[in-house]
């Protein structure tokens, strides 16, 4: 089945600088690749998601890149602010019905 | 809408009881999850349902059960509950089936086991 890595578990970055997190798939079957960010004590929310007949996706300082045959994908957050700061998971799913997550990383910007 | 609503939103339990976690959505989304959330482990997924009467099994499903009987709605039982089944449980559902689209989460779930 699916196996999804990801790294780093926490990053810490000052305000304004860029923030890159990283995800590692196995299934060459899985297409859809979704990132979730859940602040303190709250549900898990979409940020941005991509699919694998696109190899990058942008949303204002936001974006995706996706490497189909390498089997790996990145979130980009450009001039991080503080309410930048949750924990960010990656997912990838095929066709099977599993939504498999990352094991997420802990983003800090400091002021 | 209210979205995805899970009850109860804490629970204590003591080994070997059991309980039924509630979760309920009124988009009519036919796609619905459980996941479980625990430090350093993400969000693994449990037993998901991509229509009423299908049910299928995730990462990490023994000791849970679950039923879709409605659209609606989608329980997670605990048969006999174990400390290692502390945690944050949160149910999802999505408009697309196949789990290629965006879950919306419920507020979660905090169950502990003593």
């Amino acid at each position: 089945g699916e196996n999804v890595e990801q790294h780093p578990s926490t990053l810490s970055v000052q305000e304004g600088d860029s923030a890159v997190i990283k995800c590692t798939y196995s299934d060459s079957a899985s297409n859809y690749f979704p990132w979730y960010k859940q602040e303190l004590g709250k549900r898990p929310q979409l940020i941005i998601d991509i699919r694998s007949n696109v190899g990058e996706k942008k949303d204002q300082r936001i974006a995706v890149t996706l490497n189909k045959t390498a089997k790996h994908f990145s979130l980009h957050i450009t001039e991080t602010q503080p309410e930048d700061s949750a924990v960010y998971f990656c997912a990838g799913s095929g066709n099977t019905g599993k939504l498999i997550f990352g094991q997420g990383t802990t983003l800090q910007v400091k002021p | 809408n209210a979205g995805v609503t899970q009850t109860p939103k804490f629970q204590v339990l003591k080994t070997g009881q059991s309980m039924t976690l509630q979760c309920a959505q009124d988009m009519n989304h036919e796609y619905m999850s459980w996941y479980r959330q625990d430090p350093g482990m993400g969000l693994r997924l449990i037993h998901y349902s991509v229509g009423a009467g299908i049910t299928d099994q995730g990462e990490v499903p023994n000791g849970y059960n679950v039923s879709r009987s409605t659209t609606e709605d989608f329980p997670l039982r605990l048969l006999s509950a174990a400390p290692s089944q502390t945690s944050v449980y949160f149910c999802a559902s999505s408009a697309r089936t196949g789990a290629t689209g965006e879950l919306f989460f419920g507020e979660g779930s905090r169950l502990t086991v003593l």
